[in-house]
């Protein structure tokens, strides 16, 4: 069973500014299953990145994705107000643990 | 435009069963995969149930294989999850989602229905 371990847990960091989440899988996998999602409180979870480097329709082009074998990385490379959220991988079953990311 | 609205949720006590229903609409529901993926109060993602276009796939999450029995109705664009025998670890957000490709990504979902299961 591959395990998705996500960090930091939370990052804290201020509008303008540049994040770079990791998700490490326990084993080597796929990128064509790997997919990042946004959520917000209250919010359904939605697809951002797929095949660990396309964006989603109506993803703005500040979202990106890389990585391949068991290291995965989603950037967002100036932060908007909107982008605070908490942040999940996932590869075909398994979940990462999210990454919160606060404003500073 | 894409919509899955689920129903179905409530309170129920240990032991009780629930019918989950998640009503598609805005693309060929028969075309595509669907899935169930709960999250429980103030925790992360968790995948609860798979199912292919035309049934002949389906697969369940260790948590709830025996309990749980996903199926859906083409002809009235509908998903279902049944739950029996359901205990406190059970309780959370279900969500129905469509899968965007064959690589297990979910691109739309639904708002979620609430299933809290308590004495």
């Amino acid at each position: 069973e591959i395990v998705l371990t996500q960090s930091p847990g939370t990052l804290s960091l201020s509008p303008g500014e540049r994040a770079t989440l990791s998700c490490r899988a326990s084993q080597s996998v796929s990128s064509s299953y790997l997919a990042w999602y946004q959520q917000k409180p209250g919010q359904a979870p939605r697809l951002l990145i797929y095949g660990a480097s396309s964006r989603a329709t109506g993803i703005p082009d500040r979202f990106s994705g890389s990585g391949s074998g068991t290291d995965f990385t989603l950037t967002i490379s100036r932060l908007e107000p909107e982008d605070f959220a908490v942040y999940y991988c996932q590869h075909s079953e398994t979940f990462g643990q999210g990454t919160k990311l606060e404003i500073k | 435009e894409v919509q899955l609205v689920e129903s179905g949720g409530g309170l129920v006590k240990p032991g009780g069963s629930l019918r989950l229903s998640c009503a598609a609409s805005g693309f060929t529901f028969s075309s595509y995969s669907m899935n169930w993926v709960r999250q429980a109060p103030g925790k992360g993602l968790e995948w609860v149930s798979s199912i292919s276009s035309s049934s002949s796939y389906i697969y369940y999450a260790d948590s709830v294989k025996g309990r749980f029995t996903i199926s859906r109705d083409n002809a009235k664009n509908s998903l279902y999850l049944q739950m029996n025998s359901l205990r406190a670890e059970d309780t959370a957000v279900y969500y129905c989602a469509r899968e965007g490709g064959s690589s297990g990504w979910n691109d739309y979902w639904g708002q979620g229905t609430l299933v809290t299961v308590s004495s």
